[in-house]
This record gives C-alpha cells, sequence and structure tokens, in this order.
C-alpha cells in the first residue's frame, strides 16, 4: 500500500517568514494529495489539495507544488503569522480510496 | 464546518467492554471514513463505506467492525475493547471518490483503562 513520509516533524519560524514542509510517497498510482490543517484539540480542516494533472496550486499564501516523476510534493506558506501555528498534515490517495496521511508537521510561528 | 457530528465525543471504558462510536452527517454524502488519530501516526484509515450496507477495510481494521444502515449514520464498533485502542477517533465524509475533499468531524476522545 501507499506509504507517506512527512518533514520535518517539527518547524519555527519568525512571523512574516516562509514555511516549507515536504512529503514523499510511494505509490505512482496515486493521484490526490490534500493539506490539512489541526489545531489544538480540533478536527484536521483541509486548506488545499493538489491533483497529479497539476504540478503546482496557489491560494492566496498557501501553495502546493507536485513533482510526480520523484514522488514528492511540498506545502509553501509565505508571510506566516501567528494564526498559521497548528500541525500539518499531507496526505495521498488513489481517488480518494485508503488515503494515506503523513505522521504530521508541528508548525511554531513566533511573533 | 459541514453538518458532521459524533458521539459520544468522550468515552472512558474497561479492556473487554464493547463500545459503538456513531458518526451522523447532514449533507447526503455517499462516502464515510472512519480514521484514529495517534501522536507520531498521523491519520490512519479503519474502515470507510462508498453506500448503505457497502462497506470496505482500511489500513488499521483488525479489532474494529462497521455498520451503515442509513446514509447519514456510520457506526463504529470495538467489539471487546483493549487499551491499544485508547485514541482519538475521527470520521470524515465525502462526496464522491473521484478526488473530492474529505470534511472531518470533531472527533471522540476514546481511553479504555
Amino acid at each position: 500500500g501507499e506509504n507517506v513520509e512527512q518533514h520535518p516533524s517539527t518547524l519555527s519560524v519568525q512571523e512574516g517568514d516562509s514555511a516549507v514542509i515536504k512529503c514523499t510517497y510511494s505509490d505512482s498510482a496515486s493521484n490526490y494529495f490534500p493539506w490539512y490543517k489541526q489545531e489544538l484539540g480540533k478536527r484536521p480542516q483541509l486548506i488545499i489539495d493538489i491533483r497529479s494533472n497539476v504540478g503546482e496550486k496557489k491560494d492566496q499564501r498557501i501553495a502546493v507544488t507536485l513533482n510526480k516523476t520523484a514522488k514528492h510534493f511540498s506545502l509553501h506558506i509565505t508571510e506566516t503569522q501567528p494564526e498559521d501555528s497548528a500541525v500539518y498534515f499531507c496526505a495521498a490517495s488513489y481517488n480518494n480510496n485508503d488515503m494515506r496521511f503523513g505522521a504530521g508537521t508541528r508548525l511554531t510561528v513566533k511573533p | 464546518d459541514a453538518g458532521i457530528t459524533q458521539s459520544p465525543r468522550h468515552k472512558v471504558t474497561e479492556t473487554g467492554t464493547p463500545v459503538t462510536l456513531r458518526c451522523h452527517q447532514t449533507e447526503n454524502h455517499r462516502y464515510m471514513y472512519w480514521y484514529r488519530q495517534d501522536p507520531g501516526h498521523g491519520l490512519r484509515l479503519i474502515h470507510y463505506s462508498y453506500g448503505v450496507k457497502d462497506t470496505d477495510k482500511g489500513e488499521v481494521s483488525d479489532g474494529y467492525s462497521v455498520s451503515r444502515s442509513k446514509t447519514e449514520d456510520f457506526l463504529l464498533t470495538l467489539e471487546s475493547a483493549t487499551s491499544s485502542q485508547t485514541s482519538v477517533y475521527f470520521c470524515a465524509i465525502s462526496e464522491s471518490q473521484r478526488g473530492h475533499e474529505q470534511y472531518f468531524g470533531p472527533g471522540t476522545r476514546l481511553t479504555v483503562t
């Protein structure tokens, strides 16, 4: 089955700096790659996703890039703010079946 | 948040007792999922359903069973709870299989003593 690895496990940045979280996946058939943000004690919430026919997607300060050949994808957050502090999860699946998640990255944005 | 509720939100039970968690949706979505979340493991799929009475196993299905008799309800049962099943359980729903986003419920914190 699919295996997703996520790095780093913790990330600390100064407010206004950029943050990058990277994930690799093992199954070349995977075609859907969402990113979730989870605040302490809350449910995971989808912040952006990308499908395998697209190399990059942006939504305001958030962008995701996908390299199918290398089987890795990354989350980029620019101009970070304290409210960006949370745990971020990447995931990969083939048509939303049996979605596999990374172990998570705890992002801390210091004011 | 999408119309998803989970009950109970917190439960403490003893080893060997049966436990049933309920997920209820008001979105009429076809797909429903049960995940468990443990430190260092992210979210792991237990079972999912692709329609009434249609279910399949996920990555960590041993020790769990599910049932879906109505579109809006998806039940997760631990037949005989063990301490290794102490976790936070999340239900999720999705409109379709083809890469549509999954929306998560608020979670149930289960402690097995």
